[in-house]
């Protein structure tokens, strides 16, 4: 299995809302990662962990939560959200203990705030 | 940290053309250098990359050189087709054995047949 996955595809939320998105890798890779793409810009980077521990977190506010319950599954906790927050969340994985492997990217999640 | 600028932000050629995007970075530090190809919709996806030792690396149609002293590196893509069409982002990371990606804004181009 060489993808990750993420569910939803689709996610509409209000900003009293609480929700989860979710990200999957069968690839035995170690290191894990969250990004934010609005429109028409490149990806940027929120958050990466490695051996389930977080890393880097990028200065993300704290009503985004992220969580690494295993080496295959990556979550990210959203609370009390603003429709600035509107984008395309994309988790993407690669080796870690390496460091030579490339970084594979999910479908995304297209995430509205209302 | 680092920066990565990329040109041109458009590019349109015509079939069969060789179309060339360039990126720089600010970071000395930075080992590793990638280059996505993203469909609209769709995620976005290696195509080649090239790491701070190597000058020139090339698969079929793609090529990417970097200048390590100039700190810019360049994609070159040869005999054009419209499913060439997309989004392409290069990006420069320092690797340590995850990768801190810092991408460039972007360069979208039209392959005409």
């Amino acid at each position: 299995d060489t993808e990750v996955t993420q569910t939803p595809k689709h996610l509409v939320m209000g900003m009293t809302n609480k929700k989860s998105l979710k990200c999957e890798q069968h690839m035995g890779h170690r290191a894990m990662y969250w990004y934010k793409q609005k429109a028409k810009k490149p990806p940027e980077l929120m958050f990466v962990y490695s051996y389930e521990k977080l890393s880097i977190n990028e200065s993300v506010p704290s009503r985004f939560s992220p969580e690494c319950p295993n080496s295959s599954l990556l979550n990210l906790h959203l609370h009390a959200l603003q429709p600035e927050d509107s984008a395309l969340y994309l988790c993407a994985s690669s080796q870690d203990s390496s460091g030579n492997g490339e970084q594979f990217f999910g479908p995304g999640t297209r995430l509205t705030v209302l | 940290g680092e920066n990565v600028e990329q040109h041109p932000s458009t590019l349109s050629v015509q079939e069969g053309d060789s179309a060339v995007i360039k990126c720089t970075y600010s970071d000395s530090a930075s080992n590793y250098f990638p280059w996505y190809k993203q469909e609209l919709g769709k995620r976005p996806q290696l195509i080649i990359d090239i790491r701070s030792n190597v000058g020139e690396k090339k698969d079929q149609r793609i090529a990417v050189t970097l200048n390590k002293t100039a700190k810019h590196f360049s994609l070159h893509i040869t005999e054009t087709q419209p499913e060439d069409s997309a989004v392409y982002f290069c990006a420069a990371s320092i690797q340590w054995g995850f990768q801190k990606l810092v991408f460039g804004t972007g360069t979208r181009l039209l392959v005409s047949p």
